[in-house]
């Protein structure tokens, strides 16, 4: 079985603000992890994704993840927001290996302020 | 057209109604699924299809049909469907999930779905 829990259900940064969104996850197995990112009334789009290679991974828009095994986080930083960073990010995990489908998390909805 | 695309964008029903959403890709993904998306409620997966074959049935009412003719179209059939059933209805593609899910998905933009 496998979960994920996203700490906070809001966050809320000053443009140009250090974004830190956390992402806890379990897994009885090696995972793959992703975080993915909804527009309002737009489906989801792929930031970036963990598949056992860097542990530190590096996706769009600035945005980057690092996989830490021994606290089983997975939290999404980037080092200064802007205002098109507002939307919701979602955490999801699978198994690495087998059937598996995604398990998402609840969302955090990041506001930017000016 | 490449990606993944929902039709209708939005939907507004009747309880005694019947209607269909469509999903179709274009990306060569042997597996899609649908997700319902609730205000205050996490993604829940509803129902999964691989080579055209559903693998995954969440407990879904059966007033959700789904239909998956060929790997790269998905339906979902609607009918006496309740108020609470409003909600954004999301399709998605992936590579075969039985080597995993490291692909990720790609998911379409969704129907917005209100039931009156």
């Amino acid at each position: 079985a496998q979960s994920v829990t996203q700490l906070g259900s809001h966050v809320s940064v000053s443009e140009g603000a250090l974004v830190l969104l956390r992402c806890n996850y379990s897994s009885s197995v090696p995972p793959y992890l992703f975080w993915y990112v909804q527009y309002p009334n737009q489906g989801l789009q792929l930031l970036l994704k963990y598949t056992s290679a860097a542990t530190l991974v590096k996706g769009i828009n600035g945005f980057e993840a690092e996989f830490k095994k021994s606290e089983t986080s997975f939290h999404l930083t980037k080092p200064s927001a802007h205002m098109s960073d507002a939307a919701e990010y979602f955490c999801a995990v699978s198994s690495n290996s087998g059937y598996s489908t995604l398990t998402f998390g609840k969302g955090t909805m990041l506001l930017v302020s000016p | 057209e490449t990606g993944v695309t929902q039709t209708p964008r939005h939907l507004v029903m009747g309880m005694t109604n019947k209607k269909s959403l469509k999903c179709e890709q274009h990306l060569g993904h042997n597996a899609m699924y649908w997700y319902k998306q609730s205000a205050k409620k996490p993604l829940e997966l509803m129902f999964v299809y691989n080579f055209k074959e559903q693998t995954e049935n969440n407990s879904v009412p059966s007033r959700f049909s789904p239909e998956c003719p060929n790997s790269s179209h998905l339906f979902l059939h609607l009918h006496t469907l309740q108020p609470e059933d409003s909600a954004l209805y999301l399709c998605a593609s992936s590579q075969d999930p039985g080597q995993g899910a490291g692909y990720g998905y790609t998911f379409g933009s969704g129907t917005r779905l209100t039931v009156v």
